[in-house]
């Protein structure tokens, strides 16, 4: 089957680092995206990893290793701003996304 | 620049009534055209897509359609809505024939059925 798994809400402060988890299963894989979603808004594209390895855009960065089917979202510097939900995604043909994971900051 | 114009941004309507969702996209030839659904609190689920006018492939069994009457514009309809149509409805495009995962997604559409 294909499917993609990862936490449904991760608590962090403000200023600390998060790291969110994602699994996936599927028969073939054309690489793993990130996105993010703020309440009531469109997703919008953070990153993608189309090899094994770690991707870094600015605070975010994101890694990949094929052979354990699995990835991560890295955030440093949490800000109030980050509180969003994020979704890991890979393709097959089209875009499959997982179910999301609330990120909540505090101060 | 691209940009992806989706209308209207929310709706309510009685359920058994019709639905027509619109999204078309500007700066670009040929794109990837999805429809996605959110529940509340929920995943991205992927619902249709199109490689091109006429050409669509549905993902989930319901009671919607999709259309592609034009290279940039897609239409998500259903004849009779149910209370379970409820939700947040998302179209997006990426370049065709594009390896990237890069989705531009709408502001949305809110639909609630009563």
């Amino acid at each position: 089957g294909q499917s993609l798994e990862q936490p449904s809400e991760v608590t962090a402060v403000e200023g600390a680092i998060v790291q969110i988890n994602c699994t996936y299963q599927t028969s073939g894989f054309y690489g793993l995206s990130w996105y993010q979603q703020h309440d009531g808004g469109a997703p919008t594209f953070l990153s993608y990893n189309a090899l094994d390895g770690l991707e870094e855009t600015g605070r975010f960065s994101s890694f990949l290793s094929r052979s354990d089917s699995y990835g991560y979202l890295l955030l440093q510097e949490l800000q109030m701003k980050d509180s969003a939900s994020y979704f890991c995604a890979y393709k097959r043909g089209k875009l499959i996304f997982g179910q999301g994971t609330e990120l909540s900051v505090k101060p | 620049s691209q940009t992806i114009h989706q209308w209207p941004a929310t709706l309510v309507q009685p359920v058994g009534s019709p639905l027509s969702l619109e999204c078309t996209v500007e700066g670009t030839s040929n794109p990837n055209l999805y429809w996605y659904r959110q529940a509340a609190g929920r995943g991205l689920q992927l619902l249709f897509y199109s490689v091109g006018i006429g050409q669509i492939s549905s993902e989930v069994p319901q009671n919607l359609s999709a259309s592609r009457p034009q290279d940039r514009q897609f239409i998500l309809s259903s004849k009779k809505l149910l209370l379970s149509d409820s939700g947040f409805y998302l179209c997006a495009w990426r370049k065709g024939r594009s390896g990237a995962n890069v989705l531009t997604f709408g502001a949305g559409s809110r639909l609630t059925v009563l």
